[in-house]
């Protein structure tokens, strides 16, 4: 049982690249989130799904897109990477948001850009 | 606003002894409550759950409390060891978005 899968696991951009960083889970999970991880910030939410086809902002979402075309993948878009971006990113998952469940994390993706 | 603080930011012990990492929150209305641990440039794994509606939960040497009303949870490790040494974070889940809001986390060395 793979859990949260993301990848890569480490990117350099340039400043203007777009990249999309990959997150799979094998649990069946109906609740897919992405945070950021920066020192003295913590994690901030950027964008979530309920479910297929469901997709919400979170409390930082400039900068990045999300599409939710199965239950299984969530993939994270950034658009047009800036410095401020340079951070460490999480997936994470849990049954479903209205259930009082366990939320699993992925093993991050640290994205630098230059 | 929900706001969560972690107390103390880092600590240092011994091998073998307990200790008690503290949370606090603001505002009572949380789902549930999620200790995590996250070892350096690695990801965060879940440690134990505690909803709402109940008081502590156990997972082999840790032990986890809450108590909605004053807005404190602890974690309870009992006879530790250099392999605890992570940073701890908790984190509470408020509100219909699922967002997870996290503390800074206390940062825990086990000297052998």
């Amino acid at each position: 049982n793979a859990g949260v899968t993301q990848t890569p696991k480490f990117q350099v951009l340039k400043t203007g690249q777009s990249m999309t960083l990959q997150c799979a889970q094998d649990m069946n999970h109906e609740y897919m989130s992405w945070y950021r991880q920066d020192p003295g910030m913590g994690l901030r939410l950027i964008h979530y799904s309920v479910g297929a086809g469901i997709t919400d902002q979170g409390e930082v979402p400039n900068g990045y897109n999300v599409s939710r075309s199965t239950t299984e993948d969530f993939p994270l878009r950034l658009l047009s990477a800036a410095p401020s971006q340079t951070s460490v990113y999480f997936c994470a998952s849990s049954y479903r948001l209205t259930a009082n469940t366990e939320a699993f994390f992925g093993q991050g993706t640290r994205l630098t850009v230059v | 606003k929900q706001e969560v603080t972690q107390i103390p930011a880092a600590l240092s012990v011994p091998e073998g002894e307990n200790l008690v990492l503290n949370c606090s929150f603001t505002d009572s209305a949380i789902y549930n409550l999620q200790w995590f641990r996250q070892d350096p440039g690695k990801g965060l794994t879940s440690l134990l759950l505690i909803q709402s509606s109940q008081r502590e939960q156990t997972s082999g040497r840790l032990n986890a409390s809450l108590d909605k009303s004053s807005g404190r949870s602890t974690l309870y490790i009992a006879a530790s060891q250099p392999g605890d040494s992570a940073t701890y974070l908790c984190a509470v889940r408020a509100g219909n978005t699922g967002k997870l809001i996290f503390g800074q986390g206390t940062t825990l060395q086990v000297k052998p």
